[in-house]
């Protein structure tokens, strides 16, 4: 069984710039997430999809980040414009279902640099 | 909402010696608590989980126990090996939604 994708692995862009990352989640998985993982932290979670829905995007600054699932399968999450403090790694992960017993399987991320 | 508390951030082992890393949370209304183990450059992989309604589980070398009358849960590792070396995570889940929140992680280094 294939895993989570993601790309690119790294990017590095300027402040005030914009960049977009891009995940498949596993085939059949309805539920997707995107975290950011700033370095020495856990992984926060920015926003989760239900299928092609939103279910919980409170903790995603709306100002600058914004993501969409169309078709209820691949998503793209966008940052524009861009600030130093938005370096980390973002994780995309994907379940079955919603929450437990519905195992979250993370993608191997994207380490964004912003200079 | 809910916070988790991780300790030690850094723990250094001899091989075939045990470790342990804690975690506390602060909803009494969460009740999942899984443990990832993250690899240099790789996502979070789940090695074990616990729910609620149960006050040990175990697999293999791993083992977690959960107290939730002191809100406190614990990932044993028993005769460590050098690819246990890896960060772990904790995290805490409690609404239906299932939005799990993370502990900082646990550095782990396991030396031959």
């Amino acid at each position: 069984e294939a895993g989570v994708a993601q790309s690119p692995r790294y990017k590095i862009i300027e402040k005030r710039q914009s960049v977009a990352f891009w995940c498949n989640p596993i085939s059949g998985h309805a539920t997707l997430y995107w975290y950011q993982q700033i370095l020495g932290q856990g992984p926060k979670l920015l926003i989760q999809f239900q299928n092609n829905g939103v279910v919980d995007d409170s903790q995603l600054p709306k100002d600058r980040f914004s993501a969409e699932r169309l078709k209820g399968v691949d998503s793209t999450l966008k940052i524009q414009p861009a600030k130093l403090e938005d370096s980390a790694v973002y994780l995309c992960a994907s379940s079955l279902g919603l929450g437990p017993p519905y195992e979250q399987y993370f993608g191997p991320g994207t380490r964004l640099t912003v200079t | 909402g809910e916070n988790v508390e991780q300790h030690p951030s850094t723990l250094s082992v001899q091989e075939g010696d045990s470790a342990v890393i804690k975690c506390t949370y602060s909803d009494s209304a969460s009740n999942y608590f899984p443990w990832y183990k993250q690899e240099l450059g790789k996502g979070p992989q789940l090695i074990i989980d616990i729910r609620s309604n149960v006050g040990e589980k175990k697999d293999q070398r791993i083992a977690v126990t959960l107290n939730k009358t002191a809100k406190h849960f614990s990932l044993h590792i028993t005769e460590t090996q050098p690819e246990d070396s890896a960060v772990y995570f904790c995290a805490a889940s409690g609404g239906s939604q299932g939005n799990l929140i993370f502990g900082k992680g646990t550095k782990l280094s396991v030396k031959p």
